[in-house]
């Protein structure tokens, strides 16, 4: 079935460093690719998605590209802020609008 | 106003009890969903509902049943309590046509079983 696997954390940076969370997943076609964001104490909230092979989604200066030939959707920001530290979640969507996540990777930006 | 609302935001019960979960929404989607996050943050689908229907049950026991009352409102029935049921339960909605690649999340409900 589909699945998606992503870095375990915690990923701990100092403020204004670089971050890249690694995603890769595996199912049947081209799904719709997404990264979520839950705040401490918070629901999930949609970050970005890519919808298409080669489609770079971004928001809030997060970028991801879709990569069919790596199967990969790997999340990255140039310069992380303290507001950033959050949990981050990648899915693609299966049939019948079904979410499938990765385990969730926590970051901790520290000032 | 609050796209997505769930009740109670924590729940602390005995093994054995029922409790339930209220989910309202006031975006217009058709479509809601129960998530389930356990301890290590790890999120997994329940169930789908789409105008009131169940369309998918991701092999949830059946001390789970949610009911759909109206479209705006999906509630979560827990029958019989266990430990393992502790959990963050999450609350989605997601609407038609090109919105439906986007899910909309409650804030969740910390579901404690001693």
């Amino acid at each position: 079935g589909d699945s998606v696997t992503q870095m375990e954390g915690p990923v701990t940076l100092s403020e204004e460093a670089f971050l890249t969370i690694n995603c890769t997943y595996t199912a049947t076609g081209y799904p719709s690719l997404f990264w979520y964001v839950q705040y401490p104490g918070e629901g999930l909230q949609l970050l970005l998605k890519a919808t298409k092979a080669d489609d770079k989604g971004s928001n809030k200066g997060f970028e991801a590209t879709y990569r069919k030939e790596t199967t990969s959707f790997h999340l990255e920001k140039g310069s992380v802020q303290v507001s950033d530290s959050a949990v981050y979640f990648c899915a693609l969507r299966r049939a019948g609008n079904m979410l499938t996540f990765g385990g969730g990777t926590r970051l901790m930006v520290k000032p | 106003d609050t796209a997505v609302s769930q009740t109670p935001k924590y729940l602390v019960t005995q093994m054995g009890n029922d409790k339930s979960i209220k989910c309202e929404q006031n975006l217009g989607h058709d479509t809601m969903y129960w998530y389930k996050q356990d301890s290590k943050k790890f999120l997994k689908i329940m169930f789908s509902y789409n105008n009131k229907e169940l369309i998918i049950n991701e092999t949830v026991p059946n001390r789970f049943s949610p009911k759909s009352p109206d479209k705006a409102h999906l509630n979560l029935h827990i029958n019989s309590l266990e430990l393992g049921d502790s959990a963050v339960y999450f609350c989605a909605t997601a609407g038609e046509g090109t919105l439906t690649d986007t899910q909309y999340f409650g804030p969740g409900t910390r579901l404690t079983v001693l």
